[in-house]
């Protein structure tokens, strides 16, 4: 099955903001609300940073915050600093077989 | 605090079954809310989720895998395994046990993942 559509790369400055874009159809993204965003560090195990959209777990900062709009989700980070440097992943439920697909992922360099 | 533990072979063989175990700790694995799942990463590469399974039994794949794959648990022992079949030089990558929620598919906890390098 084909993964949900994210930029390969993204960067900014210390201080700025950045938005990845997590880009599915009406059967997954675009159809449910069941979308969530990890974050993984190179050389870790990746961490739930939002889920159901727009909701952060407890313990992630608030500089971190998700959208949705149609078929397209995204994730913003604000007040970039040195240690949001990763890959960031979205996920979703897919309906016509119940089923999860991922993102190909982001990498996040922070200039 | 929920913790998961991925165990199993690292190394299989063409043709042959590939094999983990996820022991969960700290929590009961028979909670309704909660699907317990296997997802893995080719080296260098991005998350694949493979599938997962209820404490009841029922069963969820990946469309990609489903026809190699069987995912079991075992209430008594608070643990899941994973099975596929027919493995290739594919199939290496990391494995990752870990938890999703029922209602909103986020995998909240994750095990410290397993390498398993199909070689002959």
């Amino acid at each position: 099955q084909s993964a949900l559509t994210q930029p390969p790369s993204v960067s900014g400055s210390p201080g700025q903001s950045v938005t990845i874009s997590c880009t599915g159809t009406s059967s997954d993204v675009g159809g449910y609300n069941r979308v969530s965003w990890y974050q993984q560090p190179p050389g870790t195990v990746p961490k739930l940073i939002i889920y159901e959209v727009s909701n952060r777990p407890s313990g992630v900062p608030d500089r971190f915050s998700g959208s949705k709009s149609g078929s397209t989700a995204s994730l913003t980070i604000s007040g970039l600093q040195a240690e949001d440097e990763a890959n960031y992943y979205c996920s979703s439920y897919r309906s016509g077989g119940a089923y999860v697909v991922f993102g190909g992922g982001t990498k996040l360099t922070v200039l | 605090q929920v913790q998961l533990q991925e165990s199993g072979p690292g190394l299989v063989k063409p043709s042959q079954t590939l094999s983990l175990t996820c022991a969960v700790s700290g929590g009961s694995i028979s909670r309704g809310d909660y699907y317990w799942s296997w997802i893995r990463q080719h080296p260098g590469k991005g998350l694949e989720w493979i599938g997962y399974i209820l404490y009841t039994g029922s069963t969820y794949y990946s469309p990609s895998l489903k026809s190699r794959v069987t995912i079991s648990v075992d209430t008594s022992k608070n643990q899941f395994s994973l099975k596929l079949g027919s493995v290739t030089a594919a199939d290496t990558a990391v494995y990752y046990c870990s938890r999703a929620e029922g209602s909103s598919d986020a995998f909240d906890i994750w095990g410290q993942g397993t390498m398993v390098t199909v070689s002959s």
